[in-house]
């Protein structure tokens, strides 16, 4: 069993739609969460990161922990095209140095 | 802004070549990682290095090796090319945060490698 689990997709939703996005892990020890956006042919850049159960928002983006489940989501409000792209959970032990464990991602696609 | 950057875009080597992926980072980061991304299999960690002249291995680090002999600069080195390491390479870097949970790697494009 991998340390994370993520549904690669693709998924394709038109513009406007509410888009949730999913992660599951394993090791309890886990403690810091992250989704990073890549677009095409280019490296993954950090949106967002927790370390807490809950939800946290920035803007149209809200990502949400679930540590009792081990379940990490995030939602993405009103979609637009230039959201398509791949979004990849990444996962840090405490006192684990800087590694970061990443799920496969998944590839999103925003419709006109 | 960080800048991350890697030596080529893309690259093909033959089985065999020794093969140098180079990593520049412009903002004075501790923390250099090289990972490779497959389809189905995600980003893995193959090495990374917390200081120059300083490495540690990752989760598949067989059949590379690196080098940081400059705080900006982290090389992977492919020994021998084989063709099951046609692959994305990526380069990242990352500070020490001030907080624990204050980390952001910062990526660079990427090099697509195909070997022969």
């Amino acid at each position: 069993q991998k340390e994370v689990e993520q549904d690669p997709g693709p998924l394709s939703v038109p513009e406007g739609a509410i888009v949730s996005l999913n992660c599951t892990y394993s090791n309890s020890a886990f403690q810091y969460f992250m989704w990073y956006r890549q677009y095409s042919r280019k490296g993954p850049e950090l949106l967002m990161y927790t370390y807490s159960s809950g939800n946290k928002e920035d803007g149209r983006f809200t990502a949400q922990v679930d540590k009792s489940s081990k379940y990490i989501s995030l939602f993405i409000r009103d979609s637009q095209p230039s959201d398509s792209a791949t979004y990849l959970c990444a996962i840090k032990v405490t006192g684990g140095g800087n590694k970061l464990t990443f799920g496969t991602g998944t590839q999103l696609k925003v419709e006109l | 802004d960080v800048k991350v950057t890697q030596s080529s875009r893309y690259l093909v080597k033959r089985t065999g070549e020794k093969v140098f992926l180079e990593c520049v980072q412009d903002m004075d980061h501790e923390n250099m990682f090289w990972y490779r991304q497959d389809p189905g299999l995600g980003l893995r960690l193959i090495y990374f290095s917390y200081d120059v002249k300083m490495k540690e291995k990752g989760d598949i680090p067989e059949g590379y090796s690196v080098s940081r002999e400059k705080k900006e600069r982290f090389s992977l080195i492919l020994e021998s090319a084989s063709t099951n390491q046609t692959s994305m390479y990526l380069c990242a870097s990352s500070f020490f945060p001030h907080t624990l949970y204050q980390e952001t790697q910062y990526f660079g494009p990427g090099t697509r490698l195909l070997v022969l």
